[in-house]
């Protein structure tokens, strides 16, 4: 009931191609759905976040949809770049309780 | 750079040693949080300080004590640590303290060896 399941583990995207992670979640009482991007030896940094009446939110290069009747949400990486080879996190909120993906290390080819 | 701000970086410790984290941050949050992050894990939440209360995850020893000395300073006193307990330790702050919506800023952590 308060798992939140990320897939892949692990994902290897040439430079400009399109990275896709996904995540799906059981408790429909989650209202916040943000994901992190973290860099080796630092914290993890909120990239993105929606909420579940919107189906799709954009900023810039990154991209969630949201599903809500299936209880998925993916992150779109648009123009892959190196730059973008991080560890991704998605996680599902509500009030202080966060519960995160077990994360998908990207790797990006120059 | 992150304006949540944890000393030190990088803490080396003894199984009998007693030793502190610290973690400030100046954006007049509501909410302070300690996670531990082993590699290639996600964060575990540890402890949550929202409007002057906290909150323990019940699987987190004793040897593990928060403090908070005002609303923008929290603390983590370790002792009788053990190896297993190495890991990143990360501190997070929340605008939104009981309404939190999820949107944590994380500080770059301390990384805890126990030897």
């Amino acid at each position: 009931q308060q798992q939140v399941k990320q897939s892949p583990q692990s994902l290897i995207v040439q430079k400009g191609g399109i990275s896709i992670i996904n995540c799906a979640y059981e408790n429909t009482a989650f209202d916040y759905f943000p994901w992190y991007q973290q860099f080796p030896g630092k914290g993890p940094a909120l990239l993105i976040a929606i909420r579940p009446d919107v189906s799709e939110k954009k900023e810039g290069r990154f991209t969630i949809s949201f599903n809500k009747s299936a209880k998925q949400f993916s992150l779109h990486i648009m123009d892959s770049q190196p730059g973008d080879s991080a560890t991704y996190f998605c996680a599902a909120s509500r009030g202080d309780k966060i519960i995160f993906g077990k994360g998908t290390r990207l790797h990006i080819l120059p | 750079d992150t304006e949540v701000t944890q000393t030190p970086k990088h803490l080396v410790m003894g199984m009998t040693n007693k030793k502190s984290l610290k973690c400030e941050q100046h954006m007049g949050h509501r909410a302070m949080y300690w996670y531990k992050q082993k590699a290639k894990k996600p964060p575990e939440l540890m402890f949550v300080y929202s409007y002057e209360k906290l909150s323990i995850n019940e699987s987190v020893p004793s040897r593990f004590s928060p403090e908070c000395p005002n609303s923008s300073l929290l603390n983590l006193h370790l002792h009788a640590l053990q190896p297993e307990d190495s890991a990143l330790y990360l501190c997070a702050s929340s605008p939104q303290g009981r309404a939190n919506t999820g949107e944590l800023f994380f500080g770059e952590g301390s990384r805890l060896t126990v030897l």
